[in-house]
């Protein structure tokens, strides 16, 4: 069982210049979601999907998209970087039903984004 | 906005000292209250999963306390160890399975030997 799968580790971009990135999990989780984590910031919910096909806005959407045409897979796309959007980005899930509904939620290793 | 609030923010104690955390969340719509522990260069792990109103649960020497109609919940690590060193971050669920999980900004614990 691999988990949560994130790529890249680590990635620069230029100012204006998009990108996506990946998240991959085999354990057939219903919920997953994407964070940011800034120093002093703690985690925040950028957006967060229940099911294929159904996507919903976290504390800090702007400026990001995703869509979730599989169970397996939740990318998050960047459509135009900006130095603000430097950050390490979590992705996470977990199971919705019972009796899953009780357990955390498993991290993937995170993406570090520096944007110039 | 729903606001998720953690003290202290930072907490340096010795080998052996027992010590707590305080999670604060809204008293309304919840769901459930997660604990995430945090290690540098690592993943968030889960610790508990709590949702019932009085809710205990107990992980070696961790255990974690909840209080629904307040709003709070307190985490014990009882004779800390250096290997306890991390970032301990509670989460608090909104109303429904679906629902949002949104993090506190988390209690950095360093044990010194």
């Amino acid at each position: 069982n691999a988990g949560v799968t994130q790529t890249p580790k680590f990635q620069v971009l230029k100012t204006g210049q998009s990108m996506t990135l990946q998240c991959a999990q085999d354990m057939n989780h219903e919920y997953m979601s994407w964070y940011r984590q800034d120093p002093g910031m703690g985690l925040r919910l950028i957006h967060y999907s229940v099911g294929a096909g159904i996507t919903d806005q976290g504390e800090v959407p702007n400026g990001y998209n995703v869509s979730r045409s599989t169970t397996e897979d939740f990318p998050l796309r960047l459509l135009s970087a900006a130095p603000s959007q430097t950050s390490v980005y979590f992705c996470a899930s977990r199971p919705i039903s019972e009796p899953g509904a009780n357990y955390g939620y498993t991290f993937g290793s995170g993406t570090r984004l520096t944007v110039v | 906005i729903l606001n998720v609030e953690q003290s202290p923010q930072s907490l340096h104690v010795q080998e052996g000292d027992s010590t707590n955390f305080t999670c604060s969340f809204p008293s309304s719509n919840f769901y459930a209250l997660h604990w995430y522990r945090w290690e540098t260069a690592k993943s968030p792990e889960a610790l508990f999963v709590m949702t019932l109103n009085g809710d205990e649960k107990k992980k070696g020497r961790i255990s974690a306390t909840l209080n629904t109609k307040e709003g709070y919940s307190y985490l014990y690590i009882k004779g800390s160890q250096p290997e306890d060193s991390a970032t301990y971050l509670c989460a608090f669920k909104e109303g429904n399975q679906g629902g949002k999980l949104i993090f506190g900004q988390g209690t950095e614990l360093s044990v010194k030997p």
